[in-house]
């Protein structure tokens, strides 16, 4: 199976500061078709996950211009610009590349 | 507006038989997968299998191969989940998903989740 690493695990930011988040696969991501299907899931506490960024860097409907998503092959950022109250929880990178797919651990955002 | 709603939460006993179901609305259920991820009580996220509404065909991971069965029935725009004998280390939340495979529509929706406690 694809192995996601994620770093940190834990992640103590101030209101307004910005906030990184790695994901490291153990194979490239790349797609045969040329796509790169790397995921961002959001799971607030209490909450089914929500998608954020899909194809690596592509926001979803409705996500706050402040997430945004880079990378390629095997190395991967979530970023948030500024961190707001609402964006405490566990953030999980997914690759629906190669079957079985696969989340991160996942990192915990936390307000200091 | 899309939904995937999730049926309650179930209480088992260890070696007893278990289906959970995941109801779809708002979209062409055909036009979508539905998968299934397990969410063990404070820890992540794990992909169980998927099944393809339109004709059934289904993908399980390694690790739960053998284990859980998925199945749909389209006249009823629902997906289900089985165990025939659960155990306790089935206790977890389940969730349902859709995807089509383009990228874009693919874990856009997820149903509330359906926590599963098995204990004797």
């Amino acid at each position: 199976d694809v192995v996601l690493t994620q770093s940190p695990l834990s992640l103590p930011v101030t209101l307004g500061q910005p906030a990184s988040i790695s994901c490291r696969s153990s194979q490239s991501l790349l797609y045969s078709d040329g796509n790169t299907y790397l995921n961002w899931f959001q799971q607030r506490p209490g909450q089914s996950p929500r998608r954020l960024i899909y194809l690596v860097s592509n926001r979803d409907s409705g996500v706050p211009d402040r997430f945004s998503g880079s990378g390629s092959g095997a190395d991967f950022t979530l970023k948030i610009s500024r961190v707001e109250a609402e964006d405490v929880g566990i953030y999980y990178c997914m690759q629906d590349t190669h079957w079985p797919w696969t989340f991160g651990q996942g990192t915990k955002v936390e307000i200091k | 507006e899309v939904q995937l709603v999730q049926s309650g939460a179930e209480v088992k006993k260890p070696g007893e038989s278990l289906k959970i179901s995941c109801r779809g609305s708002g979209y062409t259920f055909t036009d979508y997968w539905i998968g299934w991820v397990r969410q063990v009580p404070g820890r992540g996220l794990e992909w169980m299998g998927i099944i393809y509404t339109v004709d059934s065909d289904k993908r399980y991971s390694p690790s739960f191969q053998g284990r859980v069965t998925v199945s749909a029935d389209r006249s009823l725009n629902s997906a289900f989940l089985q165990w025939r004998s659960v155990q306790a280390s089935d206790t977890a939340m389940y969730y349902c998903v859709r995807g089509s495979g383009s990228g874009a529509d693919d874990f856009d929706y997820w149903g509330q989740g359906t926590l599963v406690t098995v204990s004797s």
